[in-house]
């Protein structure tokens, strides 16, 4: 069962960034948060993930709030190519499976 | 690198019909391994996932079956179809309790 909120949908301007929320407020100590994201009609694509310090890497940053309620996916330079569901996803470190809730929408406007 | 293959990518069966999906994966060794399904406009929904050969745990009660006969190998099975099975099936790979990689999927209708 998804154990995650995020908005159903976000607008963002192509070149700006697009900053995606996620509520995960009864995450447990153990648990990782994921991210994915879902273009139309492909399968998912591994984005980010992490326990309690921030992370970046080539496609995005997480943020993660100190009490790891919350965090925040954040797309530096958002393009038309970024247009997808983004799926935020937590995870125990000993877990085997992968929950999915219903993600976020992202459209980026030309 | 590790690589999935699924197939096919698209699938037109009659109802009552029997199903068989594969899924391999490359480059790896004892990976876990997941059906997911997708209905038209929703979110994704785990079917089954394995931690090893022979070793299958059912998410939900269904019309459908998995099974994995080798290591790297997972098939998704039906005896009959109903219209209620049509959707969009994913399988994915995971190295323990790593980010799973997923493949490009098989869009299956039941006609």
């Amino acid at each position: 069962d998804a154990k995650t909120t995020q908005p159903t949908s976000m607008d963002c301007a192509e070149g700006r960034a697009a900053n995606l929320p996620c509520n995960h407020s009864t995450i447990s100590g153990n648990e990782y948060v994921y991210w994915y994201r879902q273009i139309h009609s492909q399968g998912p694509q591994y984005i980010i993930h992490g326990l309690k310090n921030n992370e970046t890497n080539e496609m995005a940053s997480l943020i993660i709030t100190e009490d790891r309620k919350s965090s925040t996916l954040i797309l530096p330079h958002a393009t038309l190519r970024d247009t997808a569901v983004y799926y935020c996803i937590v995870r125990p470190s000993t877990g085997n499976q992968f929950y999915f809730g219903t993600g976020t929408s992202l459209t980026v406007i030309p | 690198s590790q690589t999935i293959h699924q197939w096919p990518a698209t699938l037109v069966q009659p109802v009552g019909s029997p199903l068989s999906l594969e899924c391999t994966v490359e480059g790896t060794s004892n990976p876990n391994l997941y059906w997911y399904r997708q209905a038209a406009g929703r979110g994704l929904q785990l079917l089954f996932y394995s931690v090893g050969i022979g070793q299958i745990s059912s998410e939900v009660p269904q019309n459908l079956s998995a099974s994995r006969p080798q290591d790297r190998q997972f098939i998704l099975s039906s005896k009959k179809l109903l219209l209620s099975d049509s959707g969009f099936y994913l399988c994915a790979w995971s190295q323990r309790s790593n980010e799973a990689f997923f493949g490009q999927g098989t869009r299956l209708t039941v006609v």
